[in-house]
């Protein structure tokens, strides 16, 4: 079993949609969460960035972690052509290897 | 601000050629990754850097492989000597301490 699992999709959704990404997560030791996105032929760019449980907001995106469940999401608002890209959770225990999902491949339609 | 850079952003050569990627890694970080994307595997981690001193390099896949960073603001990863299974997407990240780690755009990397 990976540490942190991700469905790789894709997922197609018209624009102005709301979109939801998960991940699962087997390590109880996680203390830290992010989501990044990454562009075709682009680095991954850190997106979100939270610590523990709870919900952090940023914009149109919303990051949620549910430790108790050992679940990380990410909510998209008014989804956009340009959101389109490949999202990647992340999640390290505050040493510094990150382990980072399979990333979820994002299509979003005008 | 500069973010981390990467050169060459491409590489095309043939097996059995010695292949060399440059990272310079955010001013002030003093963590430097290195990583390599494939389709098939995603993200893997190669090895890493505090204050220029290699800690973790079980992700190196052979001794064909060897990273270097003479100085905190530039570190090299060579491929010697190459092979077509090497072809990917290599990636450097750099951070502070325990925060999240931030990218360059990477090299891919096609070795025939």
């Amino acid at each position: 079993q990976k540490e942190v699992e991700q469905d790789p999709g894709p997922l197609s959704v018209p624009e102005g949609a709301i979109v939801s990404l998960n991940c699962t997560y087997s390590n109880s030791a996680f203390q830290y969460f992010m989501w990044y996105r990454q562009y075709s032929r682009k680095g991954p760019e850190l997106l979100m960035y939270t610590y523990s449980s709870g919900n952090k907001e940023d914009g149109r995106f919303t990051a949620q972690v549910d430790k108790s469940s050992k679940y990380i999401s990410l909510f998209i608002r008014d989804s956009q052509p340009s959101d389109s890209a490949t999202y990647l959770c992340a999640s390290f225990t505050g040493g510094f290897k990150t382990i980072f999902g399979a990333g979820t491949r994002l299509f979003v339609k005008a | 601000d500069a973010g981390v850079i990467q050169s060459p952003r491409h590489e095309v050569t043939e097996m059995g050629q010695e292949v060399t990627l440059r990272c310079k890694p955010i001013s002030g970080h003093d963590y430097l990754f290195w990583y390599r994307q494939t389709m098939m595997r995603g993200l893997e981690l190669l090895i890493y850097f505090n204050n220029n001193v290699p800690i973790d390099d079980s992700g190196m896949p052979e001794d064909r492989f060897s990273a270097k960073m003479p100085n905190a603001s530039f570190s090299t990863l060579k491929i010697q000597p190459s092979e077509p299974r090497d072809s990917a997407v290599y990636f450097c990240a750099s951070s502070i301490g325990g925060q999240p780690q931030h990218f360059g755009d990477g090299t891919r990397l096609s070795i025939l």
